[in-house]
């Protein structure tokens, strides 16, 4: 049964650091891409990008540069979101997706609260 | 960036009805366009690709249509379990947009 698996809710105080993890199995993981998607409270999904798993190299939306880092460990069949000096409006549920044409399977979520 | 407009915002509708969702691209989009289920508590599900293919696994009563700006998904007779948050993305240009989403209620 293929799937990705997030790591658990986060509860992080502004500037902080988050790493949200999403571990695929069932399937290879580097025979597709990664997509990082979010929706904050009240808001629409946001698309923060997608990691090549084959090479490592991440593409960005121009809303996300800097503070979030892809990352891929193959070896573990995970790919990671970092995101440093957390903002509060950074806020969200954090989705992973795996690219084939359509974002066709989806981890469960990571809820990443930002609250002093 | 492309701009998708989603519309209703959301919808009540009877067990059995004919439901249909639009989303109307800022530029054509060719097919390049999808349509997602979204449920509290689960993962989102892929229910239609490339503006009119029907995932594996999902009813045949969810149909897609459309291409360059407006595309549509319509659910046939409207179940139970249809009660959701639909969004529909374009995947052309880069950021890959969606849009606001539509949320399904079950009278």
């Amino acid at each position: 049964q293929e799937q990705l698996v997030q790591s658990g809710s986060e509860l992080k105080k502004p500037g902080a650091s988050v790493n949200v993890s999403c571990k695929a199995s069932g399937y290879t993981l580097i025979d597709y891409g990664v997509n990082w998607v979010r929706q904050a409270p009240g808001e629409g999904l946001e698309w923060l990008g997608w990691v090549n798993t084959y090479s490592g190299h991440p593409t960005y939306a121009q809303d996300f540069t800097g503070r979030f880092v892809f990352s891929v460990d193959a070896s573990v069949s995970t790919a990671y979101l970092q995101i440093i000096n957390l903002k509060t409006e950074d806020t969200a549920l954090y989705y992973c997706a795996r690219d084939n044409t359509a974002l066709d399977l989806w981890g469960q979520g990571t809820l990443v609260t930002v609250s002093s | 960036d492309i701009q998708m407009t989603q519309s209703p915002s959301s919808l009540s509708a009877s067990v059995g009805d004919r439901v249909t969702i639009t989303c109307r691209a800022s530029q054509t989009i060719s097919t390049y366009l999808h349509w997602y289920q979204f449920k509290p508590g689960k993962p989102p599900q892929l229910l239609v690709y490339s503006a009119s293919h029907l995932q594996a696994g999902v009813p045949s009563r969810f149909r897609g249509s459309g291409s360059e700006t407006d595309f549509t998904l319509t659910i046939n007779s409207l179940q139970p379990e249809d009660a959701a948050t639909y969004s529909c993305q374009q995947t052309l240009r880069s950021p890959r947009t969606f849009g606001r989403g539509t949320k399904i209620e079950i009278k």
